[in-house]
């Protein structure tokens, strides 16, 4: 079956130190994002990417990197500038960016710095 | 600014009605989505709105009204399996999902 693969599905960090969470589709979407998602808050974008090897800030990107090597990988790299990283983090992809643009999301990774 | 409201949290009898209202000021509209999602679980798609009106698909239907920036989500024949979260969005002119925080809805016996 298709869909998107996030791991890990828990993880601990300590202050200082960057971690990178794991997103995979196979799918075949062009398209792929990074939510991030905190109690009473609507999703907020980190990064997205239309094409392999170009990606694109989005409204909270400071402290987050990420690559699109492959057109099934889209990484992201929660970096130790992250001031509050915290968060429940999901993936997604979609076919396009436009129009009817349905999101499938991967199940979630929750990051706790301790 | 942009901004999506929707209800914090809603209580509902199951096999009752429930409509989970949503309202939205955003640059422009391109369409409004409506997401379910459980505890921890990943966000699924229910339903696509782009034009005026009502949109059936079994037991949910949604609704949108663009002269009032209005949308509603409408869940019929209520189950225990529909406690979730559901989320409302807008795409603006530029594409961008505008998200709103989510409507806790718990099923009561």
């Amino acid at each position: 079956d298709g869909g998107i693969t996030q791991s890990p599905k828990y993880l601990f960090r300590k202050e200082g130190q960057n971690v990178t969470l794991s997103c995979e589709q196979n799918l075949n979407h062009d398209a792929m994002y990074w939510y991030r998602q905190d109690p009473g808050q609507g999703l907020r974008l980190i990064y997205y990417s239309q094409i392999v090897n170009d990606f694109q800030k989005g409204d909270i990107a400071e402290g987050y990197s990420v690559s699109r090597e492959k057109k099934e990988s889209f990484p992201l790299t929660v970096t130790s500038a992250q001031k509050n990283p915290t968060a429940f983090y999901l993936c997604a992809s979609s076919e396009g960016l436009s129009g009817a643009n349905v999101l499938t999301f991967g199940a979630g990774s929750r990051l706790t710095v301790l | 600014g942009q901004n999506i409201d929707q209800p914090t949290e809603m209580t509902a009898t199951e096999g009752a009605i429930v409509q989970i209202n949503c309202t939205y000021q955003t640059s422009g509209f391109n369409g409004l989505f409506w997401y379910q999602q459980h505890a921890g679980e990943a966000p699924t798609f229910l339903s696509y709105n782009v034009l005026d009106g009502l949109e059936e698909k079994g037991r949910f239907s949604s609704f949108l009204s663009r002269s009032k920036g209005y949308s509603y989500l409408l869940l019929k024949e209520l189950q225990m399996k529909d406690s979730a979260s559901y989320l409302c969005a807008v795409m603006d002119s530029n594409y961008q999902l505008i998200w709103g925080a989510g409507t806790k809805l718990i099923i009561k016996p």
